[in-house]
């Protein structure tokens, strides 16, 4: 079982909608939360961490619920641009903080 | 600014064939990763490094070793290439990482015929 699961998707939005994404993350003792992007064919890169008190950067915002080992990404006012893959990223504490990744979850969206 | 910088950036192998993938960054960073990425599967990492001089098991070290003689650049090893090993390798490092930021090489294309 994977440690950090996310929907695959594919997520089919029109431009201007707003989506979100869920992921889970299965190890309680877990610190260190991030959204990172991946364009086909390219390299995963930072699209936001994710805090304690929720954040917001622009039109991504993302919350973590830590009760519920639950982490979202909400987009809203989607464009052309945003198509991409979104890459859920969890670290854990006590020795060694290694990136575990998800799956990723797959967003097209269309004119 | 270069970054992570992995070399090379494409390779084909024939089954049984050795190679080694080499990942050098510039940025001083303590962490260095590799991971492998197959569709449907997401990232999931080979070995992972420390420190200079350390190195470490990930989820899928079978196959692969490392070694980390210098600071700046994870070297991944393939010593008999098997074509389960074709994918996308990705190099990453990140200072310590809590709460910080893991960069990226451009990924390095392998297939094994």
């Amino acid at each position: 079982r994977k440690e950090v699961e996310q929907d695959p998707g594919p997520f089919n939005v029109p431009e201007g909608a707003t989506v979100a994404f869920n992921c889970t993350y299965s190890n309680s003792a877990s610190q260190s939360f991030f959204w990172y992007r991946q364009d086909c064919r390219k390299e995963p890169k930072l699209l936001m961490s994710v805090y304690s008190s929720g954040n917001e950067d622009g039109r991504f915002t993302a919350q973590l619920n830590r009760a519920s080992q639950y982490i979202s990404l909400l987009i809203r006012d989607s464009k052309l641009s945003d198509s991409a893959t979104y890459l859920c990223v969890v670290s854990e504490t006590g020795g060694s903080y290694i990136p575990t990744f998800g799956r990723g979850t797959s967003l097209i969206v269309h004119p | 600014n270069a970054g992570v910088t992995q070399t090379p950036k494409f390779r084909v192998l024939k089954t049984g064939q050795s190679m080694t993938l080499l990942c050098a960054q510039d940025m001083n960073h303590e962490y260095m990763y590799w991971y492998r990425q197959d569709p449907g599967m997401g990232l999931r990492l080979i070995h992972y490094s420390v420190g200079e001089g350390t190195t470490a098991k990930g989820e899928v070290p079978d196959g692969y070793n490392v070694s980390r003689l210098k600071k700046q650049n994870f070297l991944l090893g393939l010593e008999s290439a098997a074509p389960s090993q074709t994918s996308v390798y990705f190099c990453a490092s990140s200072p310590v990482p809590e709460n910080t930021e893991a960069f990226f090489g451009q990924g390095t294309r392998l297939t094994v015929v």
